[in-house]
């Protein structure tokens, strides 16, 4: 499976602020997933990172918000932007190797806002 | 639209217990079952993935089964330990590519 690298693992950052997140894989992958998890809760999709184009987002995110870059097939950047307590969440990054390789996940940005 | 539902949501059981965990999901038609071992405020840990020709897999004292047809997935773990708590993750894998997850069960093995 693949291995990813995730940076910074946390933050505290001041609302009005932004803050990208990285994520850097050991191996060429084709699609590269962010999810949210808000505090209490289950995983949900921001949206599909894909090289060399837009990303894909889902329902009730946009890019203004979060927006993505993935410059290469190792490495993705996700931006939250002009923050709020609201976003005080664990931000994780995603590959799948293959369709019969599973899911590997990074260790995961954990950002408050204040 | 493809649902995941994990019971109980929250469990505690005396060190050495056998447990399981338990997951359902709406729509048969899967691709593969992924189960997940989460700390707190860190990143998700795979620890078993069931494709959907499969009916088990096995990892040490870990064992997920999967009933397609009844839309059924359980996590058993035998001789639990004070460092399995954690929560367990079950997610779903449509043809879509993206994963579906439950909300998890909060797992708390005592000394």
């Amino acid at each position: 499976s693949a291995v990813i690298s995730q940076k910074p693992s946390r933050d505290i950052c001041q609302r009005g602020t932004s803050l990208t997140i990285q994520c850097q894989v050991d191996s060429q992958v084709t699609m590269m997933f962010w999810y949210r998890q808000q505090p209490g809760q289950s995983l949900t999709l921001i949206a599909t990172a894909n090289q060399g184009s837009e990303a894909t987002y889902e329902s009730g995110f946009v890019i203004d918000k979060f927006p993505i870059s993935r410059p290469n097939l190792t490495f993705s950047t996700l931006t939250v932007s002009n923050m709020s307590p609201e976003d005080s969440s664990i931000y994780l990054c995603s590959v799948e190797k293959g369709a019969g390789y599973g899911y590997t996940f990074g260790s995961g940005t954990r950002l408050t806002v204040v | 639209k493809q649902e995941v539902t994990q019971i109980p949501a929250a469990l505690s059981v005396p060190e050495g217990e056998n447990l399981v965990l338990n997951c359902s999901f709406t729509d048969s038609a899967i691709y593969n079952l992924q189960w997940f071992r989460q700390d707190p405020g860190k990143g998700l840990t795979s620890l078993l993935l069931i494709q959907s020709s499969q009916r088990e897999q096995t990892s040490g004292r870990l064992n997920a089964s999967l009933d397609k047809s009844s839309g059924r997935s359980t996590l058993y773990i035998a001789a639990s330990q004070p460092g399995d708590s954690a929560t367990y993750l079950c997610a779903v894998r449509g043809g879509s590519e993206k994963l579906v997850f439950g909300k998890g069960t909060k797992l708390t093995v005592n000394p």
